[in-house]
Parts: structure tokens; C-alpha cells; sequence
């Protein structure tokens, strides 16, 4: 079955350089989820997109934003980088229903992030 | 203090062993609960939904007590290929859907 895709799976950038991470969906799921994951950390939800709009916002730094297509795809750029924002960056879809637990959601492999 | 709690671990076991992970969360507005393992720099994979009336998926059992905001992990007859890390995850009402994880647990299951 088909998964979600991310891309890059690595990138690495010096500081004050910006970063395009892109995500695409598995197909026919309508929701994407962005989150950051710092060493030895657990998941931090960032943003999320319902139907191309912003449905709601986490612990996203202003030097970062993001966007979902027409084809539902999403990207989140980010400018200014700094060391701190080295990371496992993952986006997650969700189908329209949610799946059987409401709100299932399936994760990427992730693009690791590392800032110079 | 986390929304999420879950048993620090690591939980270092032998083959064949029943281990049980547990996790509390705070808001009483959670709505769906999950567990996710994760394996060293991949992805959380989804393991299992977790329903009020429990549910069973092989040799995992989960259990939920809304009451209580309790969630449990039961893993029994344990392989090597479970060693992971287990991640407690919750979704809140009105919190359109984003998933608040537990610091999740490490389980290493030996020869």
C-alpha cells in the first residue's frame, strides 16, 4: 500500500540558510500533520492542513511556514535556520474518516535535518 | 509536567516474556488514544487504536479507562523484533486532530 513520502530524507544546511521540506500524502487522505522531533525527544506537532487550509498551529517558529497544494502535497520552508532546529522533521496524513480510532495517522520516514 | 506520562523504562526483558507498558494523560477532553512504536530514527509506525472496551491485536492487548485516563500496553510472549521504543499517544476534542505523545518507553527483549 502506498505511504506517505517525504523528501529529502537528508539535508544538511549551514546556519541563516533556508530549507524546503516537502511531504506527499498517501492518496485520498485529506490531512497532513508536520512534526519535529529533537534528539532524544518525542514528536512535537508543528502545523497541520485540512483541504489546503491551515487547520491549526503548534510550537512553529515564525521563521517557519508552510503550505498544502491542490494536489495535497505540503511543504514547509524554513528560513533563518539555526542550530537548534537540527531535527527529524515527519509528516503524517490522515484519511477524511479517520480510520477506525478517529484519527488515525500515518507517519513518513521523515527528513533529518541537520543545521552546520 | 507532560499531558502524556508514561513509565520512563527501559524495560529489559527475555524472550517470551509478557511486558506491560502503562500511561496516564491529563485532559479530560482526549478523544482518541493510540499506541505508536518507533524504532531507532524511523517513523512512528501505528501499532493500535485503543478503545474504551479494550482490544486485542495478536499478542498485544490494549486497555483504556477514561475515568482513570489510564491506557495500557499488554505484550505477551515477547520477540526480539519488538525491541522498540513504545509511544503513548493521545488526541484532544477541538484540538483539530494533532497527536500529543508520551516520552515513550524503550523495551529490549534479549536471547
Amino acid at each position: 500500500a502506498a505511504g506517505v513520502i517525504q523528501s529529502p530524507r537528508h539535508l544538511i544546511k549551514e546556519k541563516r540558510e533556508t530549507a524546503t521540506l516537502k511531504c506527499y500524502p498517501i492518496p485520498r487522505h485529506d490531512t497532513v500533520y508536520w512534526y519535529q522531533q529533537g534528539p532524544g525527544q518525542d514528536p512535537q506537532f508543528l502545523i497541520s492542513f485540512y483541504e489546503k487550509m491551515q487547520s491549526d498551529k503548534g510550537s512553529i517558529p515564525d521563521r517557519f511556514s508552510a503550505q498544502q497544494f491542490s494536489d495535497y502535497h505540503s511543504e514547509l520552508n524554513m528560513s533563518s535556520l539555526e542550530l537548534g532546529d537540527s531535527a527529524l522533521y515527519f509528516c503524517a496524513s490522515r484519511s477524511p474518516g479517520g480510520g477506525r480510532g478517529g484519527n488515525e495517522q500515518f507517519f513518513g520516514p521523515g527528513t533529518r535535518l541537520t543545521v552546520l | 509536567r507532560k499531558e502524556v506520562e508514561q513509565d520512563p523504562g527501559p524495560f529489559n526483558v527475555p524472550e517470551g516474556a509478557t511486558v506491560a507498558f502503562n500511561c496516564t494523560y491529563s485532559n479530560s477532553a482526549s478523544q482518541s488514544f493510540f499506541w505508536y512504536r518507533q524504532d531507532c530514527r524511523k517513523e512512528p509506525k501505528l501499532l493500535m487504536s485503543v478503545y474504551s472496551s479494550g482490544n486485542e491485536d495478536g499478542r498485544f492487548t490494549a486497555q483504556l479507562n477514561r475515568a482513570s485516563q489510564y491506557i495500557s500496553l499488554l505484550i505477551r510472549d515477547s520477540k526480539l523484533s519488538d525491541s522498540a521504543t513504545y509511544l503513548c499517544v493521545v488526541s484532544i476534542i477541538g484540538g483539530y486532530n494533532k497527536l500529543i505523545f508520551g516520552a515513550g518507553t524503550r523495551l529490549a527483549v534479549h536471547p
